[in-house]
C-alpha cells in the first residue's frame, strides 16, 4: 500500500525558532499534498494545499508567512513553522494524493507533534 | 457548504456491547466520497473505509459495519461486540469533487469511544 512518512515524529523547540517538517510519499508520486493541524481533543483542520511546482493555497486564517510550504518534488513537501510560539504547539499531519487518475485517494502521514516552549 | 457533523462527542461502553457512531454530512455535489478513520492515542490516522456517493450498499468488515443512507445524508458506523482495543477517536470525513486535485478531506469533530473491560 501507499506509504507517507513524516519527519520528525516529534519536536520540541524554543519560542522564536523555526521548525521544518517533512512529508514524503515513499512509493508513489503525489502531485498534491495537504497539511492539517490538530489541536488537543479537536478535529483535523486543513491548513494548506500544496501542489508540486507551484505556490501553496492557504485556508482562511492561516498565515502564509508563518507557515511556509514548499513542494519541490512529486514525493516531498515541507512545512516550516517560522518564529514558532507556544500557540503553534499542535499535531501536524500531512496527506498525499496519488497523481494517477481516478478518485484521488489520499494517504496520511503519521503526524508530527510540535511543542514550543 | 460542505459539512460533517458527528453529534456524539464521547461514548462509553462495556466490552462486548455494540456501539453505533453517527455521521451526518452536507454537500451540494452529487459526486463525493465519505470516509471513516480511527485515531488511537498514538495519533496516526487509521483508514477504515471509503464509500462513494453512488454506492449505497451497506458494508461489513469483521466486527465493523457501515450504513450509508443518502436520503438522510448519514453514514453511520457500527462496531459489534466492542473490545478495549477499539478505544480511540473516530472521525467521519467528506471529500467533494474527488477528481479535482485540490480536494482535501473535511473532517467531523470526532467521537471518542471508550470501551471498558
Amino acid at each position: 500500500g501507499a506509504v507517507v512518512s513524516q519527519h520528525p515524529s516529534w519536536v520540541i523547540c524554543k519560542s522564536g525558532t523555526s521548525v521544518k517538517i517533512e512529508c514524503r510519499s515513499l512509493d508513489f508520486q503525489a502531485t498534491t499534498m495537504f497539511w492539517y493541524r490538530q489541536f488537543p481533543k479537536q478535529s483535523l483542520m486543513l491548513m494548506a494545499t500544496s501542489n508540486e511546482g507551484s505556490k501553496a493555497t492557504y485556508e482562511q486564517g492561516v498565515e502564509k508567512d508563518k507557515f511556509l510550504i514548499n513542494h519541490a518534488s512529486l514525493t516531498l513537501s515541507t512545512l516550516t513553522v517560522t518564529s514558532a510560539h507556544p500557540e503553534d504547539s499542535s499535531f501536524y499531519i500531512c496527506s498525499a494524493r496519488i497523481s494517477a487518475g481516478g478518485p484521488g485517494e489520499q494517504f496520511f502521514g503519521p503526524g508530527t507533534r510540535l511543542t514550543v516552549l | 457548504a460542505q459539512k460533517v457533523t458527528q453529534a456524539q462527542t464521547e461514548i462509553s461502553v462495556v466490552e462486548k456491547e455494540d456501539v453505533t457512531l453517527d455521521c451526518v454530512y452536507e454537500t451540494r455535489d452529487t459526486t463525493y466520497y465519505l470516509f471513516w478513520y480511527k485515531q488511537p492515542p498514538s495519533g496516526e490516522l487509521v483508514f477504515l473505509i471509503r464509500r462513494n456517493s453512488f454506492d449505497e450498499q451497506n458494508e461489513i468488515s469483521g466486527r465493523y459495519s457501515w450504513n450509508f443512507q443518502k436520503s438522510t445524508s448519514s453514514f453511520n458506523f457500527t462496531i459489534t461486540a466492542s473490545q478495549v482495543v477499539d478505544s480511540a477517536v473516530y472521525f467521519c470525513a467528506l471529500s467533494e469533487d474527488p477528481n479535482q486535485a485540490g480536494t482535501a478531506l473535511i473532517f467531523g469533530k470526532g467521537t471518542t469511544l471508550s470501551v471498558s473491560s
